[in-house]
């Protein structure tokens, strides 16, 4: 499967600071998906963004898509101690009905 | 929201014994299943999908015979790794698509597999 891209790989903040995660992906897609995986946990759905849709809200979270430029970012704001892991997006491509997952951002937000 | 079982959660096995890992629909059906790996500090890379009563469709470059999966009821897959060698240690997460269509896709909350 193709992967996408995601920067930064690794990102370390102060709590109360906004972290903004980048992704770039190849294909057309469905939607596209965020996705919190805590280390050496399963993963936890975060927010899902269609193809016609070009920024949506869930609670402390904002997730853009840009279909022109095939890349969507997430951004966490007013960040915690408990947003440290790994976060990544993962696309709903055309015709595929697995998701293939970007490179992935490990957050560290320090308290 | 719906959720998926995974078992165990870690297992640790000699080389050349075979393992398997269980992942269930607990409260709904799931006529398509996916199996992940994951190496440590990178992302996960899909190695089959699994359907209910028909054989399992590999990604290329996975060996369908040391990786062999069941899909035998709407409720529960299984992946046995056969034979296993260290280089097969690595996390393996399998997941289902959330019914409802609003939650995106759910899953099990991983396997690590040591072979020693």
């Amino acid at each position: 499967s193709q992967q996408g891209e995601e920067d930064p790989q690794a990102l370390s903040i102060q709590e109360g600071e906004n972290a903004t995660m980048n992704c770039s992906y190849k294909t057309s897609i469905n939607n596209l998906q965020w996705y919190r995986q805590n280390s050496g946990r399963g993963l936890v759905h975060l927010i899902l963004i269609r193809s016609n849709e070009r920024e949506k809200h869930s609670g402390r979270l904002r997730v853009t898509l840009d279909t022109s430029k095939k890349s969507s970012s997430l951004l966490i704001t007013a960040s915690r101690a408990a947003d440290t892991a790994s976060y990544f997006c993962a696309t709903a491509n055309t015709g595929r009905r697995a998701l293939t997952f970007g490179s992935g951002t490990r957050l560290q937000v320090q308290p | 929201g719906a959720v998926v079982s995974q078992h165990p959660s870690r297992v640790i096995c000699k080389s050349g014994t075979s393992v398997k890992i269980e992942c269930r629909s607990l409260d709904f059906q799931a006529t398509t299943m996916f199996w992940y790996r994951q190496f440590p500090k990178q992302s996960l890379m899909l190695m089959a999908t699994s359907n209910e009563g028909s054989k399992a469709t590999y990604e290329q470059g996975v060996e369908k015979d040391k990786f062999l999966i069941n899909h035998a009821s709407l409720t529960l897959s299984t992946l046995t790794v056969t034979s296993a060698h260290p280089e097969d240690s690595s996390f393996y997460i399998c997941s289902a698509r959330d019914p409802t269509g609003l939650y995106g896709y759910t899953f099990g909350s991983g396997t690590r597999l040591t072979v020693v």
